[in-house]
C-alpha cells in the first residue's frame, strides 16, 4: 500500500526558506499515472494546492505562489521536495504531500495524503 | 481560478440522519471533475468521491456524489459517528486545482 511520508524543519525564520521532502514507499514514483502534490492547511483553515510535479519533472505551481515556490523530484529515492523561500507568519501551515492518480479520463484526483506537517514561521 | 462556494458553513444533525452538502463554482467545472473530502480532526482529508460521482475504494455506499456544470451535492444517507467531520470539495479540471472552505458536520 502506498505511503508517504512529510520531513523537515517544525521552525523556519522569516525570509528564510522552507524546505520539505517527501518519501514515497509501497509504490513507485516514476509512474505515468500520477503527479505528485504539495498541499497546505493554515491552523484552523481550509485547504491549498501549492503544486504538482510529474516523473519527468515537470512543474505546475499556484500562481499565488509560484514566484517563491519550487519543486523537484528524486526518483532513485523515492522523492520528492518542496522549497518556499522568503517566508512570512502567513506561510505557516500543515503541509500535506499528496499524490494525484489518473481517472479514466485522465485527469488527476488526490487519492493519497501524507499525515502532514506542522511548518511554524517565527523569528 | 474555479472558486467553490460550500454551503452551508455548518450543518447540525444527528446521528443516524441524513446530511446533504453543496458546492457550487464560480464556472463550470470541466468534465465534472470534482472530488469530495472527509478530514477528522488531527487527521489527513480522506478522499470519498471523484468525478461527482465515483466512490472511492472502501467508501461505503451512505456516501453518494451528484451534480454537474457548477452545482454539486455529497449525500450521507445515515451519518455514522465517524462522519461528524469537515467536508470539502476540490475541482480537478483546470488549473490552478482549488478547493472549497469547506462545511462542517456537526452533532446536534
Amino acid at each position: 500500500q502506498l505511503q508517504l511520508q512529510e520531513s523537515g524543519p517544525g521552525l523556519v525564520k522569516p525570509s528564510e526558506t522552507l524546505s520539505l521532502i517527501c518519501s514515497v514507499s509501497g509504490g513507485s514514483i516514476s509512474t505515468s499515472c500520477c503527479y505528485w502534490d504539495w498541499i497546505r492547511q493554515p491552523p484552523g483553515k481550509g485547504l491549498e494546492w501549492i503544486g504538482s510535479i510529474y516523473y519527468s519533472g515537470n512543474t505546475y505551481y499556484n500562481p499565488s505562489l509560484t514566484s517563491r515556490v519550487t519543486m523537484s523530484i528524486d526518483t532513485s529515492k523515492s522523492q520528492f521536495s518542496l522549497r518556499l523561500s522568503s517566508v512570512t507568519a502567513a506561510d505557516t501551515a500543515l503541509y500535506y504531500c499528496v499524490r494525484r492518480t489518473e481517472d479514466t479520463h485522465h485527469h488527476h484526483y488526490m487519492d493519497v495524503w501524507g499525515k502532514g506537517t506542522k511548518v511554524a514561521v517565527s523569528s | 481560478e474555479i472558486v467553490l462556494t460550500q454551503s452551508p458553513g455548518t450543518l447540525s444533525l444527528s446521528p443516524g440522519e441524513r446530511a446533504t452538502l453543496s458546492c457550487r463554482a464560480s464556472q463550470s467545472v470541466s468534465g465534472n471533475y470534482l472530488a469530495w473530502y472527509r478530514q477528522k480532526p488531527a487527521q489527513a482529508p480522506r478522499l470519498l468521491i471523484y468525478g461527482a460521482s465515483s466512490r472511492a475504494t472502501g467508501i461505503p455506499d451512505r456516501f453518494s456524489g451528484s451534480g454537474s456544470g457548477t452545482d454539486f451535492t455529497l449525500t450521507i444517507s445515515r451519518l455514522e459517528p465517524e462522519d461528524f467531520a469537515v467536508y470539502y470539495c476540490q475541482q480537478y479540471g483546470a488549473l490552478p486545482l482549488t478547493f472549497g472552505g469547506g462545511t462542517k458536520v456537526e452533532v446536534k
